[in-house]
């Protein structure tokens, strides 16, 4: 089956700095990876996902960087902002992309 | 319904009792996922149902666990005999599978907060 693992568990930024959450997965045939950011009390919500037929994908201040070879994937928030602070996690598909195995997370603290 | 709805939103129960959580998904989902929480934690898969296939309840903690998805819709988690260690956020999700294939979101609920004095 499929394992991710995510570093670091905690980080913390000055607001403007970039922030980069790393993840690997074990499972070759994988080739979705979504991100999700959990603010405090709320839900998780989809933030970016990449598909494998691609590098790198960006949305404004954030980006998912993706190496199949090494089998790991990473989100990058440039420009941090106190909002941004939250958890985040990573995930990959197993049993024919039918399912997801999520990361341990990231907490993130953009410290004003 | 516009997204995935949960209910109870708190539950407080005794040791021993049994408990059941309900979630009802964005229509037309067909993929619908139990995911528990506990604090400050991260999400542990407990049970996957996706349209009329046997559900994957491997991520099922112990046999006081069980869920059932009617008409495949609305979904029940139901925790027997409940334990302290069961206290935790109870997490619903749906996602729309075209063809087969999971496209890939998954749209969570608010979650079921449950704490077991």
């Amino acid at each position: 089956g499929e394992n991710v693992e995510q570093h670091p568990s905690t980080l913390s930024v000055q607001e403007g700095d970039s922030a980069v959450i790393k993840c690997t997965y074990s499972d070759s045939a994988s080739n979705y990876f979504p991100w999700y950011k959990q603010e405090l009390g709320k839900r998780p919500q989809l933030i970016i996902d990449i598909r494998s037929n691609v590098g790198e994908k960006k949305d404004q201040r954030i980006a998912v960087t993706l190496n199949k070879t090494a089998k790991h994937f990473s989100l990058h928030i440039t420009e941090t902002q106190p909002e941004d602070s939250a958890v985040y996690f990573c995930a990959a598909p197993f049993d024919y992309g039918q399912n997801f195995v999520f990361g341990p997370g990231t907490r993130l603290s953009v410290l004003p | 319904g516009a997204g995935v709805s949960q209910s109870p939103s708190n539950k407080v129960t005794e040791k021993g009792k049994d408990v059941e959580l309900r979630c009802d998904p964005i229509s037309g989902h067909t993929a619908l996922y139990w995911y528990r929480q506990s604090l400050g934690q991260g999400l542990e898969f407990l049970i996957y149902f996706q349209g009329n296939s046997a559900p994957d309840k491997s991520g099922l903690p112990s046999d006081r666990f069980s869920a059932e998805r009617t008409g495949g819709s609305v979904s029940t988690l139901t925790i027997q005999r409940t334990q302290q260690e069961d206290s935790a956020v109870y997490l619903c999700a749906s996602s729309l599978v075209r063809g087969g294939l999971n496209t890939g979101e998954l749209f969570f609920g608010e979650g079921s907060r449950l704490t077991v004095l």
